[in-house]
Order: structure tokens, then C-alpha cells, then sequence
């Protein structure tokens, strides 16, 4: 099906783990994104990617990774998970819409780190 | 970093009534986009403004992009239970403005508006 899915859906780990979620695009589009979602912050920017290969960071990076090596998949690694990271996540890709650029946003991860 | 103010934090209304909301910024911002988020799902667009001054329509939803472009507001218009959710506002920044992308959007932290039928 073509769109934007994320995976998994929802995940519990502990702290200290290592935890990557997934993202993948069928549409081929350059920009990518990852958000997380807390209560009384809205959304906010951890990493975006201009292109395959091409990274960087957003409004709150710390303590995550991401990588680009396909143009269709932007996986976001948390290294050493903390309570702290708890969060709903969002990846998003942006495309032409209309005349000018809209971002898709998948379904969303609920992490909860114990 | 940039910050958007928007308000109302929550509403409650009967199905029928209008409903506002707006965000406001100490900075200019370029463009304007509001979003719907469904319980379980990722944001949704709605409208999005990229002129000052500018009113843009769709179906029941009308948004202003403030003519200072510091400011943009939602209106609904006889309000339906499946209005339901958190309605975000999001602007990008004029000095991240890329001549293309809406990338390095900054969110408001949304209205949760309930509908009692």
C-alpha cells in the first residue's frame, strides 16, 4: 500500500536498551522527519533528512540517531534508552501538494521506557 | 527557540456551535498550516496559508493567515461530533523558508476540542 507506515506501533523497553523504529515512504520523497509528542509540548523536531544520506538535527536531538541510507526508509535509534524518552513518535515525509509542500505524517510509535 | 501560542487548550461545545482558535508568535513566520489529530493516528492537514492576509476555505473549516504574520486563527463552522480531536497550528520560520519545503516546522501544543452531540 503506498503511504507512509512506521513500526512498530508500540514498544516497551527498558532503561539503558537499545531501540531503533522504523519508517518507510512509498512515495520518493526527499524530506523526512521524526517528531515526538508529549503532553503540554505538541510536537517537536528531533531529525529531518533532506535527501538519502543527508541528515540533520532538529529541536531536541539529544540522545537519538538517525540514519538514511534509502530514500524510502528513516529509521530513528534511541542508543541508551531513558525514562525521559517516553513519548509518543512521529515520522513524517513531505511532498508537492496544491502548488507548494505538505507532510504526510505516519501513525505513530508509543514507546514507553520502563 | 521559536515558540507558537495557541489558544484555546481545550473546548467544550454542543454540535451545532462555531468554533475559533488561534495561534500567535513574537516572530514572523512564512507560512501557516493547521492540522487535525485523531485519537491513535498521526496529524492530518487541513488548511495551509502562504500570503499574509490570505483566507483560505475548506468545507466548514475557514483559516486567516494574519496580516502581521505573526498570527493565524481556525474557525468551524456548526460543529459535528467527528470534529473531535487536537487541532495543531504550525508555522515555519522566514528565516528557514527553502523556496520549497515546509521543513523545520514549529507546532503549536494544540486545542483539544470535544463535541457533545
Amino acid at each position: 500500500d503506498a503511504g507512509i507506515t512506521q513500526s512498530p506501533r508500540y514498544k516497551i523497553t527498558e532503561t539503558g536498551r537499545q531501540v531503533t523504529l522504523m519508517c518507510h515512504q512509498t512515495w520518493s520523497h526527499s524530506y523526512m522527519f521524526w517528531y515526538r509528542q508529549d503532553l503540554g509540548h505538541g510536537l517537536r523536531l528531533i531529525y529531518y533528512s533532506a535527501a538519502a544520506d543527508i541528515t540533520d538535527k532538529g529541536e531536541v536531538p539529544d540522545g537519538y540517531v538517525v540514519s538514511r541510507s534509502k530514500t524510502e526508509n528513516f529509521p530513528l535509534t534511541l542508543e541508551s534508552a531513558t525514562r525521559s524518552q517516553t513519548s509518543v513518535y512521529f515520522c513524517a515525509s513531505e511532498g508537492p501538494a496544491g502548488g507548494s509542500y505538505e507532510q504526510y505524517f505516519g501513525p505513530g510509535t508509543r514507546l514507553t521506557v520502563t | 527557540g521559536q515558540q507558537l501560542n495557541q489558544s484555546p487548550q481545550s473546548m467544550f461545545i454542543q454540535e451545532g456551535e462555531d468554533v475559533s482558535m488561534n495561534c500567535t508568535s513574537s516572530s514572523i513566520f512564512n507560512t501557516w498550516l493547521w492540522y487535525k489529530q485523531d485519537p491513535g493516528e498521526g496529524p492530518v492537514l487541513l488548511i495551509a496559508l502562504y500570503k499574509a492576509g490570505e483566507l483560505t476555505s475548506n468545507g466548514r473549516l475557514t483559516a486567516q493567515f494574519g496580516i502581521t504574520r505573526k498570527d493565524s486563527f481556525l474557525n468551524i463552522s456548526a460543529s459535528i461530533p467527528s470534529d473531535v480531536g487536537i487541532y495543531f497550528c504550525a508555522g515555519q520560520p522566514l528565516s528557514f523558508y527553502s523556496g520549497g519545503s515546509n521543513y523545520k516546522l514549529t507546532f503549536g501544543k494544540g486545542t483539544l476540542l470535544t463535541v457533545n452531540p
